[in-house]
């Protein structure tokens, strides 16, 4: 089955500090990715859509100089949580879109676990 | 914006006994997700189901889609503790963007 990737699965850093995930799929070309957020006991939210080529587009209330978006291949798209706050602490999970003859499906990568302190 | 709900929240069964979560939507549903997830982890894709009607199923997990799309139920038989974990339906927004929505979770409890 189609894989994708995220790195790294977990990071501490101090408040302040920029922080680079990294999302990848593995064994196919993806145009679109999707970033969730997800607080403890909470469900995923979108936070905002990568588009390989192209201006990341945001959901509302998430601030995009916030959260850089970066989505140079079809195989990676980054976020870069900047100035970094123990607020922005959360559970950070991709998704990329594989379109094959039984539709479009979307894989999730482990997750990104950020701490900020 | 599409609005998911899962019911119940939370469910504590008796090792081997059935049971089932419900994902209500507000509009039709384009696409609708299950995914298992331990907390703190990534998402295990249990199905996808697109169709009215549609009822797929793997191992001991059965999930369906109402005729009219706007709800849909897993079922788990003969439960065991590695069925255990939080349970997440998600919803595309619109047909072929698989910008998903997804619903509060349902945490669900094995006993022995």
């Amino acid at each position: 089955g189609a894989v994708v990737s995220q790195h790294p699965s977990w990071v501490i850093c101090k408040s302040g500090t920029s922080v680079k995930i990294e999302c990848r799929s593995l064994d196919f070309q993806a145009t679109t990715m999707f970033w969730y957020r997800q607080f403890p006991k909470q469900s995923l939210m979108l936070m905002a859509t990568s588009n390989e080529g192209s201006k990341a587009t945001y959901e509302q209330g998430v601030e995009k100089d916030k959260f850089l978006i970066n989505h140079a291949s079809l195989t990676l798209s980054t976020l870069t949580v900047t100035s970094a706050h123990p607020e922005d602490s959360s559970f950070y999970i991709c998704s990329a879109c594989r379109t094959g003859r039984d539709g479009t499906e979307a894989f999730f990568g482990q997750g990104t676990r950020l701490t900020v302190v | 914006s599409q609005e998911l709900e899962q019911s119940p929240q939370s469910l504590i069964v008796q090792e081997g006994k059935n049971l089932t979560i419900n994902c209500t939507s507000s509009k039709t549903l384009y696409g609708l997700y299950w995914y298992k997830q331990k907390y703190g982890e990534g998402l295990i894709f249990l199905m996808m189901l697109q169709k009215g009607g549609e009822e797929k199923s793997h191992e001991k997990i059965t999930a369906k889609l109402d005729e009219k799309k706007q709800q849909s139920s897993l079922h788990i038989t003969a439960s065991q503790p590695s069925h255990a974990g939080i349970y997440l339906c998600g919803a595309a927004r619109e047909f072929g963007n698989e910008k998903l929505t997804f619903g509060t979770g349902t945490r669900l409890t094995i006993i022995p």
